[in-house]
């Protein structure tokens, strides 16, 4: 089994919102992403866990906050977004071997429009 | 940091045609990833290539991690009307997590 879940699927929020998107896997992957992704753009990386630990966070700004609750779980907490922010929103996972990471399983992403 | 291109940009080709598609980097990787992506959806794992020279297939797509570890292709036999999506290529190293993506394929297939 090589899925990853994400939830909602789609989410539409005003710029002075909070709200959380979801990713949760069972594959025993010990590392988990975030990515942003634009139309007819790849994926940007945005976060990276590693054993639950933020081990990388590629300039994110602040209004972007990523928790890693347990190994299966991975939220990102979203405040005072922009509408540029809309996007499609990626969680991926990966197993640690050895301490570095193997290849990425993808969800199927939360379609985020900010108005 | 790396950067990897990713050629054609986009292939307009009719059913029963044979696809190439190509990714090159300045950089050598340790694993080459092939993903494909539809409308509203997540990337999917196509195939996985971890050694130089490697050749993998999986049913009509065959993929190669070039000697030289700073290229890859992916060739899709006998087209059809759902591999209609875009292609993208992927490339990390073990000792980085981070994963550097090429700007992606779109293929259409006519029927």
């Amino acid at each position: 089994d090589t899925e990853v879940t994400q939830t909602p699927k789609h989410l539409v929020m005003g710029m002075t919102n909070k709200k959380s998107l979801k990713c949760e896997q069972h594959m025993g992957h010990r590392a988990m992403y975030w990515y942003k992704q634009k139309a007819k753009k790849p994926p940007e990386l945005m976060f990276v866990y590693s054993y639950e630990k933020l081990s990388i966070n590629e300039s994110v700004p602040s209004r972007f906050s990523p928790e890693c609750p347990n190994s299966s779980l991975l939220n990102l907490h979203l405040h005072a977004l922009q509408p540029e922010d809309s996007a499609l929103y990626l969680c991926a996972s990966s197993q640690v071997n050895l301490g570095f990471t193997d290849t990425q399983y993808f969800g199927p992403g939360t379609r985020l429009t900010v108005l | 940091g790396q950067q990897l291109n990713q050629s054609p940009q986009s292939m307009f080709i009719q059913e029963g045609e044979d696809v190439s598609m190509n990714c090159t980097s300045s950089s050598i990787f340790n694993t080459w990833l092939w993903y494909k992506q539809e409308p509203g959806e997540g990337p999917v794992l196509l195939i996985a290539l971890y050694k130089a020279g490697e050749l993998t297939s999986n049913g009509r797509l065959t993929a190669q991690f070039g000697i030289t570890r700073k290229d890859s292709f992916l060739n899709i036999s006998a087209s059809i009307p759902s591999d209609v999506g875009i292609y993208f290529c992927a490339g990390f190293l073990y000792n980085n997590n981070d994963m550097r993506f090429g700007a992606g394929t779109r293929l259409t297939v006519k029927p």
